[in-house]
């Protein structure tokens, strides 16, 4: 069964800290990986996609990368504001098919 | 720019009643079209998706619908509302030469069936 899994579910850092979310995919064969950002009773904002063949993206001071053969991507976060603050979810599409399959979700809290 | 329409915000609605709920996008030609729901202490979870005008595929056997009467219009519907049918509706569009493009969503719609 393809599952995407996301540790931790909740994470508190201070201001200023760098930190790392993880996320982990049960299939190796992926399409394209996706990291997304949830605010309180919002949708969706696309932070970084990476395809397969890629290894890495960066948008600022997000970097996300990919280890297909681990079945792992791991988001960081530089220098972490307390607008950071959100849920950070990851998603995965395997094969040709359409769908996005999400992980559960890291909630991030950024304290100053 | 493109930007996606959902509405309405927030519905309750009581079991056995219908549902309609509206996802516009603007900006765009031929989008694919998707309906997500996240449920509480669940993912995110595909529910339909469309590649044009009439074309709707399902993901998963439930009580809903979805219909794309027009190129940029969406409609997730419901003839009898169950308590499970509660949770957070989220409208996606990506642009529809092909699946590797990223996904943007709405605004979402929030349901409490009672």
């Amino acid at each position: 069964k393809q599952e995407v899994t996301q540790i931790p579910a909740a994470l508190s850092v201070p201001e200023g800290e760098n930190l790392v979310l993880n996320c982990s995919f049960t299939d190796s064969a992926i399409y394209n990986l996706q990291w997304f950002r949830q605010d309180p009773g919002k949708g969706l904002t696309s932070l970084l996609l990476i395809q397969s063949s890629q290894r890495e993206q960066t948008s600022g001071r997000l970097n996300a990368s990919l280890d297909k053969s681990s079945g792992r991507s791991t988001l960081y976060i530089a220098a972490s504001q307390p607008g950071d603050s959100a849920t950070y979810l990851c998603a995965v599409r395997w094969g040709s098919g359409y769908a996005l399959n999400f992980g559960k979700g890291t909630s991030l809290l950024v304290t100053p | 720019s493109q930007t996606i329409h959902q509405w309405p915000a927030t519905l309750v609605q009581p079991v056995g009643s219908p549902l309609s709920l509206e996802c516009t996008v603007e900006g765009t030609s031929n989008p694919n079209l998707y309906w997500y729901r996240q449920a509480a202490g669940r993912g995110l979870q595909l529910l339909f998706y469309s590649v044009g005008i009439g074309q709707i595929s399902s993901e998963v056997p439930q009580n809903l619908s979805a219909s794309r009467p027009q190129d940029r219009q969406f409609i997730l519907s419901s003839k009898k509302l169950l308590l499970s049918d509660s949770g957070f509706y989220l409208c996606a569009w990506s642009p529809g030469q092909g699946n590797q493009e990223t996904q943007y969503f709405g605004p979402g719609t929030r349901l409490l069936v009672l």
